[in-house]
């Protein structure tokens, strides 16, 4: 069971939108910073956002990020099939000086 | 370009042990904090450990606590994980990671997978 708590899977036909949910306690989300991450099939995870809504560079501004109270949400608007990938929410838990993760969400483009 | 390349995965025993390293390139190695995180066969992410840039502050998931151990090699731009007592459910792929910088952590090594069977 992950700390932090996402959807299985999500799915979406190409070109349209779709959010992913992040969800934790005050001491986690709400008290820290949210990252994202895609893994696509068979590669190493990807930072896409950090710092709740930043885009590191190279990142396109298809993939969006925020955060309210304890819970954040990642946005994909234009859905490409090379988005399908597990999608990972993540935070620097400062109380507990640990690193935790959301269980991952499938993304699927119908 | 900033590269991390995991080695030292492979099959053990119960009980057993194994010291991954990961080589770190393209960024000033000992400017930043550097993590391991696992993922089992299938599963998602988890955080196991960190440690700081000079190597004096070191943190560990409860999981592991007590039988891993991190550390670092600045002069050689080398982190490692000594993973003793191994456990079936430490079975992962392990990837090093840059990183926690402000709560992220970017970019990741591709991994070395660990598998702990008899």
């Amino acid at each position: 069971q992950s700390v932090l708590t996402q959807p299985p899977s999500v799915s979406a036909a190409p070109g349209q939108k779709v959010t992913i949910s992040c969800s934790g306690s005050s001491s986690k989300i709400g008290n820290n910073y949210v990252s994202w991450y895609q893994q696509l099939p068979g590669t190493a995870p990807k930072l896409l956002i950090y710092d709740n809504n930043k885009r590191p560079s190279g990142i396109p501004d298809r993939f969006s990020g925020s955060k309210s109270g304890t819970s954040a949400t990642l946005g994909i608007t234009g859905l490409q099939t090379g988005d399908e990938a597990d999608y990972y929410c993540g935070t620097w838990d400062s109380s507990l000086s640990a690193g935790v993760f959301g269980g991952g969400t499938k993304l699927t483009v119908l | 370009e900033v590269q991390l390349l995991e080695s030292g995965g492979g099959l053990v025993q119960p009980e057993g042990s194994l010291r991954l390293s990961c080589a770190a390139s393209g960024f000033t190695f000992n400017t930043y904090a550097m993590s391991w995180v696992r993922q089992a066969p299938g599963k998602g992410l988890e955080w196991v450990s960190c440690i700081s840039h000079s190597g004096d502050i070191t943190y560990y998931a409860d999981s592991v606590k007590g039988r891993f151990t991190i550390s670092r090699d600045n002069s050689n731009n080398t982190l490692y994980l000594q993973m003793n007592s191994l456990r079936a459910e430490d079975t992962a792929v392990y990837h090093c990671a840059k990183g926690p910088y402000g709560g992220w952590f970017d970019p990741w090594g591709q991994g070395t997978l660990v598998t702990v069977s008899s």
